[in-house]
């Protein structure tokens, strides 16, 4: 079946660790997302990319990074340098236009800092 | 950028019709409306698009004026399976060169009650 699968589902990270959540697509789309999202919030964008090897920031990007390698991958890490990183992550994909229902989201990954 | 402003929050009981505003003075010409449903932990779905007047589909209904400065998602006979976050996106159209950038405002939490 063709979707989005983010993982792991839950995290636990340590003060001071990187940690990497993944996100694959297999819809052929060409841009893919990262969200950030706190209990009770709305999402936040953290990067985007529209093409390979090519990629945004978004309004939250300090401490975080991004790569687009292949067109069907979009890892987040987590870095030491964010300092509140415990939080809901959100990874989506869409076509190129925003006509119909082109936009897909992940299951979501749990982050907690321990 | 079209900015987005919904309610926070409503309250309505199962059986009613629920009607959720969205206001979106600097649309664009070429901007669709997309609004989305999120459930606790989970990823946001698509519910409905349009670009004006009405549009139905078998969950929702979405008016949208002739000025396209807002939108209304209509909600018919809500369950207690309609609690959730609605979130009213208005798309950013490719430009030669540019980017597509969702974003999304903070959504509205609807609470239906029995």
């Amino acid at each position: 079946d063709g979707g989005i699968t983010q993982s792991p589902k839950y995290l636990f990270r340590k003060e001071g660790q990187n940690v990497t959540l993944s996100c694959e697509q297999n819809l052929n789309h060409d841009a893919m997302y990262w969200y950030r999202q706190d209990p009770g919030q709305g999402l936040r964008l953290i990067y985007y990319s529209q093409i390979v090897n090519d990629f945004q920031k978004g309004d939250i990007a300090e401490g975080y990074s991004v790569s687009r390698e292949k067109k069907e991958s979009f890892p987040l890490t987590v870095t030491s340098a964010q300092k509140n990183p415990t939080a809901f992550y959100l990874c989506a994909s869409s076509t190129s236009d925003l006509r119909g229902n082109t936009i897909y989201f992940g299951e979501g990954s749990w982050l907690t800092v321990v | 950028l079209a900015k987005t402003t919904q309610p926070i929050s409503m309250d309505s009981y199962e059986g009613q019709e629920v009607n959720i505003t969205c206001s979106h003075n600097n649309i664009a010409t070429n901007d669709y409306i997309t609004w989305y449903q999120q459930f606790p932990s989970q990823g946001p779905r698509f519910i409905i698009q349009g670009y004006k007047t009405k549009v139905t589909n078998e969950v929702a209904s979405l008016f949208i004026p002739a000025d396209r400065k807002s939108s209304t998602l209509s909600l018919p006979r809500v369950s207690l399976s309609d609690t959730a976050v609605y979130y009213c996106l208005v798309g950013d159209m490719p430009i030669s060169g540019g980017y597509n950038k969702l974003i999304f405002g903070a959504g509205t939490r609807l609470a239906v009650h029995p």
